[in-house]
């Protein structure tokens, strides 16, 4: 069983912080996502890393895939309010069919 | 441009209850994927369906049953509810078998309360 674990589960800090969100996996993934969850909404869809090593940029977000690609990180610079939400990372099977979710980090960014 | 539609957004049973929920993919998707998603968890995979066939199934009893249309919308069904099956159900689309099944479109889900 392929299980993503991420780091840190809460992380409440104020507006114009940077922080770093953090996804570990012992198992290999073909790809892997980043999602966004606001309260009573399904998850977005923020960026898919597929390259061991990659780096991609998204505003004031930086994802980044592990060499190994067995893990992935989030980071985001000078974080505000609008960041709130839930942001999940999922990684792909080989067969590309299902996604294997982490258990969330629950950012807040006061103004 | 419709994105994914569930139905109910909201529903209350009891236990020992059936329940079935709804799913219609976004416009041009023919695969659908359903997750359950507990309070302050990840969604967990409980199965996929694409040509109207369950393709992929998660960890998840016999109890949890789905079905897809011809027009590849969906449902899900749920018999003899536990206490812990409320949680929030989330349906997914996607295309197959064009390479782009890596991009999912999440619907709202519906939140199923189990007293």
């Amino acid at each position: 069983t392929q299980l993503l674990e991420q780091s840190p589960q809460f992380l409440s800090i104020q507006e114009g912080e940077n922080l770093t969100v953090y996804c570990n996996s012992s198992s290999v993934f073909s790809s892997l996502q980043w999602y966004r969850q606001e309260p009573g909404e399904g998850p977005v869809l923020l960026v898919t890393v597929v390259t061991g090593g990659e780096v991609k940029k998204l505003k004031r977000l930086t994802f980044q895939f592990g060499d190994a690609r067995k893990d992935s990180s989030l980071h985001i610079t000078a974080a505000q309010p609008g960041d709130t939400g839930l942001y999940l990372c999922a990684g792909i099977d080989n067969a590309g069919n299902m996604l294997t979710f982490g258990g969330g980090t629950r950012l807040m960014v006061k103004p | 441009d419709a994105g994914v539609t569930q139905s109910p957004t909201h529903l209350i049973k009891t236990r020992g209850q059936q329940v079935t929920l709804r799913c219609s993919p976004k416009s041009g998707h023919d695969t659908v994927s359903w997750y359950q998603q507990a309070l302050g968890q990840g969604p967990q995979f409980i199965f996929q369906y694409y040509e109207e066939e369950e393709r992929q199934r998660g960890n998840f009893p016999d109890r949890f049953s789905g079905h897809q249309f011809p027009n590849y919308s969906s449902e899900l069904n749920v018999n003899a509810l536990l206490l812990g099956d409320s949680a929030l159900y989330l349906c997914a689309s996607s295309l197959l078998p064009t390479g782009d099944n890596e991009k999912l479109f999440f619907g709202s889900g519906t939140q199923l309360s189990v007293l």
